[in-house]
């Protein structure tokens, strides 16, 4: 059974390029959630996905980040002019969620972002 | 606004004894969900288990159980007979019902030494 598959484990950018990252949910899972991780920040939400419509995109920066699930089976996140302080790990989640009934959300691996 | 804290920033123990690990969190939410996940040396974020607001008794998983105080908006993590293993960042966190977004909230973690 496999978990939530996020490619790539690694991307390095210069900056003022565009970098993209990719998230498969498990198999099933109707939500799809994107966070990012800092040492100074720690654990922050960016957006998230219902049945491959948006939730909520409260945490997502204004200018230069977006994502996309155009299907059940992937989620994006685009991160257009990379400056360095978006070095991050950038973390995808999956849950069984329905919209009346919470169910836990896993964790992909992450893609570690540094941006030069 | 909703928040999650952890104030023991590290924690060291000897294999095999119990240990407890803190967490508040603030809500002005009727109705929430509390977490515990456990993020791995290789960066890995594993659910360990989770308590509903709605529900009195203590959840409990394997070695893990939890100290729900609701009047003190408290949620410890116990770990009995704790494993070499059982070495990672702890992190609490919360999602709220009431918005129908289900993002996590989360603490800035406890680093669990468990010491042979």
């Amino acid at each position: 059974n496999a978990g939530v598959i996020q490619t790539p484990r690694h991307k390095v950018t210069g900056k003022g390029q565009e970098a993209t990252l990719w998230c498969e949910p498990i198999s099933g899972h109707s939500a799809v959630f994107w966070y990012r991780q800092t040492i100074v920040q720690g654990l922050e939400f960016l957006t998230y996905f219902r049945n491959q419509a948006p939730i909520d995109d409260s945490g997502m920066p204004k200018e230069r980040f977006s994502a996309q699930m155009p299907n059940q089976s992937h989620s994006t996140l685009k991160i257009q002019s990379t400056q360095p302080q978006d070095s991050a790990v950038y973390l995808c989640a999956s849950s069984l969620e329905r919209e009346e009934n919470y169910a836990e959300q896993f964790f992909g691996p992450g893609t570690r972002l540094t941006v030069l | 606004a909703q928040k999650v804290t952890q104030t023991q920033t590290s924690i060291s123990v000897m294999e095999k004894t119990t240990v407890t690990m803190d967490c508040v969190y603030e809500t002005q939410d009727s109705s929430y969900f509390l977490f515990w996940y456990k993020q791995t040396a290789s960066g890995e974020i594993v659910f360990l288990i989770r308590q509903d607001s709605y529900k009195k008794e203590n959840a409990t998983v394997g070695h893990y159980s939890l100290n729900f105080q609701k009047p003190k908006s408290s949620i410890g993590l116990i770990i009995t007979a704790t494993q070499i293993e059982d070495s990672a960042v702890y992190f609490c966190a919360m999602s709220r019902a009431s918005s129908g977004s289900w993002q996590l909230i989360f603490g800035s973690g406890t680093q669990l030494t468990v010491m042979p």
